[in-house]
């Protein structure tokens, strides 16, 4: 169930500390936004979502921001554990249709001890 | 825990060849889906399937490509005739909600190598 490419974007953080993971997206009509973990051999993992009509959301130990100005949307781990290392991808889905989501490329979670 | 699986692993097929990928969704889920994800590349959608008929389908389902949920359990994605280019992970996913309202369970994926 491997999700990586082999020029995944890495970001490597120490266990405890927070991690910011980002996405740019590219269509403005976007009105849903989910975000994903995927380990290996796994399928992909439902995180959080957003709909546009907020900027901010909150889970347990996630947090998802988006600014539609600048259409980017960010997941927020806090306090990192071994556990969340995987690839995580933001997915959208674009007004006017129910189900068709556009995938990112994804960032490889990289957590040291 | 409910999860979704799927069957077999691993396809290994020649060109031209028909396969069937097979999925068991949540037992209580209403909506399902197929995505595949190309070795380096982004998971696509494929088709959602609702009430016994397509939802949607992405440009990528062409004629080649069926889905069907034969029976109260199952839920296939058939691919008529293999090109090299099939060649991916395929997901399969349901949910149990509207799409947009609820989170799509995935399986852990069917890789099907095209020869």
């Amino acid at each position: 169930g491997e999700s990586v490419g082999l020029h995944l974007p890495t970001l490597s953080v120490q266990e405890g500390d927070n991690s910011i993971i980002n996405c740019a997206y590219s269509n403005s009509a976007s009105d849903y936004f989910i975000w994903y973990k995927q380990e290996s051999g796994k399928g992909p993992q439902f995180i959080i979502d957003i709909r546009s009509n907020m900027d901010k959301r909150q889970g347990q130990r996630v947090t998802v921001l988006l600014n539609k100005t600048v259409k980017h949307l960010s997941l927020q781990i806090a306090a990192t554990q071994p556990g969340d290392s995987a690839v995580y991808f933001c997915a959208e889905r674009v007004r006017g249709t129910a189900s068709k989501l556009t995938f990112g490329t994804g960032t490889r979670l990289q957590v040291t001890l | 825990e409910p999860e979704v699986t799927q069957t077999p692993s691993h396809q290994v097929t020649q060109m031209g060849q028909e396969v069937i990928l097979r999925c068991v969704p949540i037992s209580n889920h209403l909506y399902f889906y197929w995505y595949r994800q190309i070795l380096g590349q982004k998971v696509e959608f494929l088709v959602s399937f609702y009430n016994n008929e397509i939802s949607e389908k992405s440009e990528i389902f062409d004629d080649q490509f069926s889905v069907e949920r034969p029976d109260g359990s199952n839920f296939t994605l058939k691919i008529r005739s293999t090109k090299l280019e099939d060649s991916a992970m395929y997901f399969c996913a349901s949910s149990g909600v509207r799409p947009t309202l609820g989170e799509q369970f995935f399986g852990p994926g069917t890789r099907l190598t095209v020869l």
